[in-house]
């Protein structure tokens, strides 16, 4: 399997501009997760699925922040209208068991807002 | 809530000697622990997990942990460090009462020659 695939690798924009962020789980996977990684705040989880539905967003740091899960194969997470402040790197992971399944990461995007 | 503590930033060990990279949870419910590796400019990587049973659980590259109940700590271990050991190692826990995973701040572990 070629694990967790996420896209772009980097992103560089400007303020106000609308960025997606793209993640493809590991075949048979059930859960997703979406973090964000940064020096001040360390790993945040965003939002969690489990078979494409959102199970928890409550770390989705306020509305310009969207996740969608249309498939099984598929999640995005999009920042409308960007800020500075989310310059970060946002990593999807995925685990085929709620608890006792470890977390496959992707290799990051890493968002750059100027 | 759940939470995790790494209470070192950062560890310095010389090449073939021991090393532990120190955490502590707190959990309601019983935990399910978790170490990774994270190596600059990549995702996370799973290291070695504790669910239940023996209380020594051996991983990845020579790693292993130690899960002690009563000081809720779940230190991680290597008998002999590499150099290509130096990378930021995450500990995580989650418990039966939360699907989700909580992360501790990391610790950078540096070997060195």
């Amino acid at each position: 399997d070629a694990g967790v695939i996420q896209s772009p690798r980097h992103e560089v924009t400007e303020m106000g501009q609308e960025v997606t962020l793209r993640c493809k789980p590991i075949s048979g996977h059930d859960y997703l997760f979406w973090y964000r990684q940064t020096m001040m705040r360390g790993l945040e989880l965003l939002i969690y699925f489990n078979n494409n539905v959102p199970i928890d967003d409550s770390g989705m740091p306020e509305d310009r922040f969207s996740a969608k899960m249309p498939n099984a194969s598929f999640s995005t997470l999009k920042i409308q209208p960007s800020e500075p402040r989310d310059s970060a790197v946002y990593f999807c992971a995925s685990s085929f068991r709620e608890f006792t399944g470890e977390l496959f990461f992707g290799e990051g995007s890493r968002l750059t807002v100027l | 809530a759940q939470s995790v503590a790494q209470p070192e930033d950062q560890v310095n060990v010389a090449e073939g000697n021991p090393l532990t990279v120190k955490c502590t949870y707190s959990v309601s419910g019983n935990p399910y622990l978790f170490w990774y590796v994270q190596y600059p400019n990549r995702g996370l990587q799973f290291l070695l997990k504790y669910i239940t049973g023996d209380n020594l659980v051996k991983g990845s590259y020579g790693f292993e942990a130690e899960f002690n109940k009563s000081q809720t700590s779940f230190h991680l271990k290597k008998p002999s460090a590499l150099v290509s050991d130096s990378a930021l190692y995450f500990c995580a826990v989650r418990d039966t009462n939360a699907g989700k995973s909580t992360f501790g701040d990391g610790t950078t572990l540096t070997v060195k020659p």
